[in-house]
C-alpha cells in the first residue's frame, strides 16, 4: 500500500512563528502536492513539485514556500504564520503522468493563535 | 478557468443507488476526470477515473457523456459506511508541469438506515 505520512496531526502555533509541515511518501512518486482544505471551499492547491528541487505554484501560494531536497520528502513552510492560515493541510503524491490519481496523507490541522 | 461544480449535499437510504454529478463546462481535451472519497479526519482516497463513456470498478461506476461537460459518479446499493464527502477532480499533467488541476468543493453524502 502507498503510504503518505505527515509529521503532525495537530499543530498549534502563534502568529508570526515560522512553521514547517513535513510530508514523506514511500512509493517513489515523482509528483508531490500541498493543499489546504477549508469548510465550503474544498481542496485548494498551494504548491506542486514534479521532481527534486523543482516546484510550481498552485492556486494560493501567497504566504507559503516549499522545499524538496529528497524525492520522498516535501516540506511546506509558513514563513510568518497568520491567523488566516489556520486550516487543514493535506499532502499528496502521484506518479508522473498520473496527476489525477493522487495518494493523500491524513492531514495536519494547524491552528494559528 | 475550468470550474468544477457539484451539489453541496445529498441524502440516501441504505440499499439505494446514489448518483452524484459534477459539472465541468470548460473541460479541456486532455483532461481526465477523477473522483475521491473522504472520511472525517482522513485524507481523500481515489475511487475511480475516466476520460469518456463509462468506467466501472468494484466500488463505483463513472458515466461521462460525449461532450464531457459533466460526469456522474454512481454508487450501487450504498451502506452507512458510504457516508463521506465526495470530490470530483478535473485535470491533466503536461510533461513536467502541472497544467490544469481543479477540485470541486465536495458533496457530503449522508446514508440513513
Amino acid at each position: 500500500d502507498v503510504k503518505v505520512t505527515q509529521s503532525s496531526r495537530y499543530l498549534v502555533k502563534r502568529t508570526g512563528e515560522k512553521v514547517f509541515l513535513e510530508c514523506v511518501q514511500d512509493m517513489d512518486h515523482e509528483n508531490m502536492f500541498w493543499y489546504r482544505q477549508d469548510p465550503g471551499l474544498g481542496l485548494r492547491l498551494i504548491y506542486f513539485s514534479y521532481d527534486v528541487k523543482m516546484k510550481e505554484k498552485g492556486d494560493i501560494p501567497e504566504g507559503y514556500s516549499v522545499s524538496r531536497e529528497k524525492k520522498e520528502r516535501f516540506s511546506l513552510i509558513l514563513e510568518s504564520a497568520s491567523t488566516n492560515q489556520t486550516s487543514m493541510y493535506l499532502c499528496a503524491s502521484s506518479y508522473h503522468g498520473q496527476v489525477g490519481e493522487q495518494y493523500f496523507g491524513p492531514g495536519t490541522r494547524l491552528t494559528v493563535t | 478557468l475550468a470550474k468544477t461544480t457539484q451539489p453541496i449535499s445529498m441524502d440516501s437510504y441504505e440499499g439505494q443507488e446514489v448518483n452524484i454529478t459534477c459539472s465541468h463546462n470548460n473541460i479541456a481535451t486532455n483532461d481526465y476526470i477523477t473522483w475521491y472519497q473522504q472520511f472525517p479526519s482522513q485524507g481523500p482516497r481515489f475511487i475511480i477515473q475516466g476520460y469518456k463513456t463509462k468506467v466501472t470498478n468494484e466500488v463505483a461506476s463513472l458515466f461521462i457523456p460525449a461532450d464531457r461537460k459533466s460526469s456522474t459518479l454512481s454508487l450501487p446499493r450504498v451502506s452507512l459506511s458510504d457516508t463521506a464527502v465526495y470530490y470530483c477532480l478535473v485535470g491533466e499533467e503536461r510533461g513536467s508541469t502541472l497544467g490544469r488541476l481543479y477540485f470541486g468543493r465536495g458533496t457530503q453524502l449522508t446514508v440513513w438506515p
